[in-house]
């Protein structure tokens, strides 16, 4: 059963830029029938798109993150990663990973148990 | 921009049926998928490609979509439903999440 986690730093201090790296097991992140992507969910908040990266590295972002969002891809190690940059308070928010399936449509699952990244000095 | 909007609460008697909508412009021409999230849980996948129910959810879960809305239908609703649940298309490659509802089963 395909599962992935999340994990980084929980605190992160204003204007510098936020690291998390999603782990897959249980199936290969170089499948081509798979996007990977970052979502999250600021508290007591909605669910926001951040982007998403295929097993080549090509990538699709959320336009109002796109000038301060990277997610990359190593194959090697089964991961992905999302760097945030100039981060703020409006930042902070569960961090979720998600498998992107590719169909007809396209739909996320499964999401990784989420982490809560808090932007403070 | 494209935008999702769902009502902020529905409320539903246990064993009544209830009905969540999710409102955009022609949305009916996109798929549409819902996720239902349990406090402190993560998202999990209910509804996909419409109508499309993945493996483990049960058949009390149905959808539709047509013109401006889709709509997640929960059938003869149980107390574990209870749950915020989530529209959600994609726009040009991103992916458009609705409001968010919260269903109370009272």
């Amino acid at each position: 059963q395909l599962q992935l986690q999340e994990s980084g730093p929980g605190l992160v201090k204003p204007s510098e830029t936020l690291s998390l790296t999603c782990t897959v097991s249980g199936g290969s992140i170089s499948s081509s029938s798979y996007y990977w992507g970052w979502i999250r969910q600021p508290p007591g908040k909605g669910l926001e798109w951040i982007g998403c990266v295929y097993y080549s590295g090509s990538t699709y972002y959320n336009p109002s993150l796109k000038s301060r969002v990277t997610i990359s891809v190593d194959t090697s190690k089964n991961q992905f990663s999302l760097k945030l940059s100039s981060v703020t308070a409006a930042d902070t928010a569960v961090y979720y990973c998600a498998r992107v399936v590719v169909d007809a449509n396209n739909w996320l699952d499964p999401w990784g148990q989420g982490t809560l990244v808090t932007v403070s000095s | 921009s494209f935008e999702l909007t769902q009502p902020p609460s529905v409320s539903v008697s246990p064993g009544q049926t209830a009905s969540i909508t999710c409102s955009g412009d022609k949305l009916g021409d996109r798929y549409a998928s819902w996720y239902r999230q349990k406090p402190g849980q993560s998202p999990v996948l209910v509804i996909y490609q419409d109508t499309k129910r993945p493996s483990g959810i049960p058949e009390r879960f149905s959808g539709s979509n047509s013109g401006n809305t889709a709509t997640l239908t929960i059938s003869g609703t149980q107390a574990m439903d209870e749950a915020d649940y989530y529209c959600q298309a994609w726009d040009s490659g991103t992916a458009v999440f609705g409001t968010g509802t919260k269903v109370t089963v009272v």
